[in-house]
């Protein structure tokens, strides 16, 4: 069956570290794949997107690129900021079906 | 921006109680979902619904059911609380659709400790 796998945390970085978490899926077909994050005391907010190979998703300094060579959607993101401090949870949909397969999530502190 | 509320942040209530989780979309979403959060084990769907009285089960639905009377409101029912059933849960909604607007939006989710 589909699946997602994503580092575990947590992840602890000084503020301006470069970031990468990486995610790797399993899938039949041709999944889109996202990056939500969820906020201390909030619910989960989509971060980024991809919805095809090679596609390039990016939002506030993030980016992932879909490698379906590797089956991978790692995220990145050049230098962090202590508000970056998160949740972070890869996940997948496949066409036919709003049934969301999500990673089991990484959490990312940063420091000052 | 669309809204998803759901109707208590923290609950707490005694092992065999019949519990009663509400959430509302103010953006009239045809797709609406349940999640419970667990540390160590991400999002598990219990249940999701794509139209008004319609319903199917997750990967974890034993214990749980649900009601979707109205399109905007999707109801959580624990049957006979049990202990194992203390984690956060999470609403969700989406529009109908693919491509560029495919975005869930999640209420703040409700932290349920059963006793």
């Amino acid at each position: 069956g589909n699946s997602v796998t994503q580092m575990e945390g947590p992840v602890t970085l000084s503020e301006e570290a470069f970031l990468t978490i990486n995610c790797t899926y399993t899938a039949t077909g041709y999944p889109s794949l996202f990056w939500y994050v969820q906020y201390p005391g909030e619910g989960l907010q989509l971060l980024l997107k991809a919805t095809k190979a090679d596609d390039k998703g990016s939002n506030k300094g993030f980016e992932a690129t879909y490698r379906k060579e590797t089956t991978s959607f790692h995220l990145e993101k050049g230098s962090v900021q202590v508000s970056d401090s998160a949740v972070y949870f890869c996940a997948l949909s496949t066409s036919g079906t709003y049934k969301y397969i999500f990673g089991t999530g990484t959490r990312l502190k940063v420091l000052a | 921006d669309v809204k998803v509320t759901q109707s208590s942040r923290y609950l707490v209530k005694r092992t065999g109680e019949k519990v009663f989780l509400e959430c509302v979309q103010d953006m009239d979403h045809e797709n609406m979902f349940w999640y419970r959060q667990d540390p160590g084990l991400g999002l598990r769907l219990i249940y999701f619904s794509y139209d008004v009285k319609m319903k199917e089960k997750g990967d974890i639905p034993e214990g749980y059911s649900v009601s979707r009377e109205k399109k905007e409101r999707f109801s959580l029912i624990l049957e006979s609380a049990s202990t194992n059933q203390t984690s956060m849960y999470l609403c969700a909604s989406i529009e109908n659709g693919r491509g560029a607007n495919e975005k869930l939006f999640f209420g703040s989710g409700t932290q349920l400790s059963v006793l």
